[in-house]
C-alpha cells in the first residue's frame, strides 16, 4: 500500500521569505501523481499543485513550486516570498495512474504559519 | 450549485446516536468521495462513488458507517451508533470522471461537516 509521510508538524516562516516543506512518499508503482494541497481554517481543501512522476521537470504555479525526487521518493513544496494569505495547513499526497478512480492517499499535515 | 456543498457544518450528537452528512457535488460531476479527518491527522478515505457502477467502500471503518448516492447525484454518509472516535471532520469531493488516466481530472472539495460526539 502507499504511504505518504510529512515530518513536520509545524513550520513557521517570516512574510516575503522562502520556505520549504518536506513530503515522502512509499510505492511500488512507476507511474503516480503527487500534490500538494492547502487547507485554510474554512477546512476546505484547495489544490496547490501537481507533479505527474513521468515528468521530469519540477511542475511550478507562480510562487509555489516543488522539488520532485522520484528516486529518493521525496516531493518538497517551495514557497517564495511568503504571504500572509498562505498560512494554513499543507497536505502532501499521492494518488496512484491506475483505472480505480482518483482515491487519494495524504500525509498528515504540516501547519504553516507566516509571521508579518 | 458552483462548488461542492456539504450540510450541516457542524454536528454535536451523543454517543449511540444515528446520524447522517450531506453532500452536494458540482453539478455533473459523475465521482463522488467522502474523506474522514481526524485531528492532527491527515484525510482518511472512506467510500468512492463513480456514475453508477457499484461504489469502492474499501476504507469504511465498520459496518456503522454506510454510504449511498441516490440519482447519481446527493449523496448522504450515515453513521449509526456514534461512538466518541467518530468524532472528525468529513469531507466530501467530486471529480467530473474519476478517472486518474484523465491528466486534467481535479478534485473539487466541500467545506466539511465538523462532528462531535460527546
Amino acid at each position: 500500500a502507499q504511504t505518504v509521510t510529512q515530518s513536520q508538524p509545524e513550520m513557521s516562516v517570516q512574510e516575503a521569505e522562502t520556505v520549504t516543506l518536506s513530503c515522502t512518499y512509499d510505492t511500488s508503482e512507476s507511474d503516480y501523481y503527487l500534490f500538494w494541497y492547502k487547507q485554510p481554517p474554512s477546512r476546505q481543501m484547495i489544490l496547490v499543485i501537481r507533479q505527474e512522476a513521468y515528468k521530469q521537470q519540477n511542475a511550478t504555479e507562480n510562487r509555489f513550486s516543488v522539488n520532485f525526487q522520484k528516486a529518493a521518493k521525496s516531493f518538497s513544496l517551495k514557497i517564495s516570498d511568503s504571504q500572509l494569505g498562505d498560512a494554513a495547513m499543507y497536505f502532501c499526497a499521492y494518488r496512484d495512474f491506475g483505472t480505480s478512480g482518483s482515491r487519494l492517499t495524504f500525509g498528515e499535515g504540516t501547519q504553516l504559519t507566516v509571521n508579518p | 450549485g458552483a462548488g461542492v456543498s456539504q450540510s450541516p457544518s457542524n454536528k454535536v450528537t451523543e454517543k449511540g446516536k444515528d446520524v447522517e452528512l450531506r453532500c452536494d457535488p458540482i453539478s455533473g460531476h459523475t465521482a463522488l468521495y467522502w474523506y474522514r479527518q481526524s485531528l492532527g491527522q491527515g484525510l482518511e478515505f472512506l467510500i468512492y462513488f463513480q456514475g453508477n457502477s457499484a461504489p469502492d467502500k474499501s476504507g469504511l471503518p465498520s459496518d456503522r458507517f454506510s454510504a449511498e448516492r441516490t440519482g447519481g447525484s446527493v449523496s448522504t454518509l450515515t453513521i449509526q451508533r456514534t461512538q466518541q472516535e467518530d468524532s472528525a471532520v468529513y469531507l466530501c469531493a467530486s471529480s467530473l470522471r474519476g478517472q486518474t488516466l484523465a491528466t486534467n481530472e481535479k478534485l473539487f472539495f466541500g467545506s466539511g461537516t465538523q462532528l462531535s460526539v460527546l
